[in-house]
This record gives C-alpha cells, structure tokens and sequence, in this order.
C-alpha cells in the first residue's frame, strides 16, 4: 500500500527560527508533491507544489524534493505564530492518486 | 486565482432529512473534485470522487446511497446527505483538481450539525 508518512508532532519551535517539516513517501513512481497548510477548523490550503529534484522558493517558504531518498521537506523562515497549524504533505503517485500524509501539527513559540 | 467556493458553510439539520452542499470552482473549469470530511482532530478523509459527466467512485466503506454526488458541469458538483443522522455530524469539505498540474484547491468547508 502506498504509504505518505509525516512526524505527528507536535513540533515546537521558537518565533523568529525555522521551522522543518518532513515527509517520506513509498511509491518511487511519484511526481508531484505538495504541501498544504490547515488552521484549526478551517480547509486546507495550498502553499507549495514541487515537481523536480532541489529547492524551490516562495517568500518564507522553501519546498525541498529528493526523489532518490523519496524525501520531500518544507522549510519556514523567520518562523511566526501565524504559522502555528497542522502542514500536510501530499504526493500524487505513478496513478495520479493524491495520497495524503497525517499531517506535522506546528507550533510557533513567541 | 485557483478559488473554491462551498455552500452552506454551515447546516443544522432535524435526523432523517436531507441536506445539500454545493461546491463550486470559480476560475477554472474542474473535470474531477473530491469530498472528504473530517472529524475534531483527525486526519481528511477521502469520501468519493467526482468526475464531470459521470458517476462518482466512491471509496470503500462509504455509501453512496446515503452520499449522493452530482458533478452536473465543469464548475459545480454537489454533495447531498440523505436521511442524514447524527454519526453523520461533520465537517465536510469539497476540492477541485486543477489540470494540468493536479493541484487541489480546497472550498472553506461545511460544518454539519445533525440534531
């Protein structure tokens, strides 16, 4: 079964730092990968798309993809509360299925 | 660009009636849109998919008796709970896939309340 794993978390980090999250996904086939952010109670919302091997940069945002290590990452700059919320990875496989990670719930400490 | 709207975006409804959630993509045609639903503090939950013109596929475990979908046009797909009870409270929330890059851009959500 394809499998999309996260760290649970909660991850505490301090405001000002960066914040890593990460995924590990099963299906070498994959490519597309992203990365959604959800506050509690609301939808998720898409924040980052990657598709090929290296960084890929969005103001605080920087998405990381190895597909020889079936890693994915997600970096946050400069860390806010605002950022305070559950990330969840998401990768289509080689069946263009998204399959869904648990989700890192994030904390931002002021 | 890439907004998803979802109404109601919140229902309270008397068990054994019948509520309908309407999704729709507003700047771009979707061909598949998804439903899931979530519980406090669980994960999404994949219900069905819903393609343009065709019948939904529906994952296993979930009754698409009771969970009717209608994906009438490339902008529109509706969500309706039948004879809805109170296990059936949820938040439930509709996305539409983007092509060619398979993004997915999520409605903010209904919050069922069933009484």
């Amino acid at each position: 079964q394809k499998e999309v794993e996260q760290n649970s978390g909660p991850l505490s980090v301090p405001e000002g730092a960066i914040a890593s999250l990460n995924c590990t996904y099963s299906d070498r086939g994959s490519q597309s990968f992203f990365w959604y952010r959800q506050y509690s109670g609301k939808s998720p919302e898409l924040i980052m798309s990657i598709y090929s091997n290296g960084d890929k940069e969005d103001g605080r945002f920087t998405a990381q993809l190895n597909k020889a290590s079936q890693y994915v990452s997600l970096l946050i700059r400069d860390s806010q509360p605002s950022d305070s919320a559950t990330y969840l990875c998401a990768v289509l496989d080689s069946n263009y299925q998204l399959i869904w990670g648990a989700g890192t719930k994030l904390i931002i400490k002021p | 660009g890439a907004v998803v709207s979802q109404h109601p975006s919140r229902v309270i409804c008397k068990s054994g009636t019948s509520v309908k959630i309407e999704c729709r993509s507003l700047d771009f045609q979707a061909t598949t849109m998804f439903w899931y639903r979530q519980f406090p503090k669980q994960s999404l939950m994949l219900m069905a998919t819903s393609n343009e013109g065709s019948k939904a596929t529906y994952e296993q475990g979930v009754e698409k008796d009771k969970f009717l979908i209608n994906h009438a046009s490339l902008t529109l797909s509706t969500l309706t709970v039948t004879s809805a009870h109170p296990e059936d409270s949820s938040f439930y929330i509709c996305s539409a896939r983007s092509e060619p890059t398979y993004e997915q851009y999520f409605g903010p959500g209904t919050r069922l309340t069933v009484t």
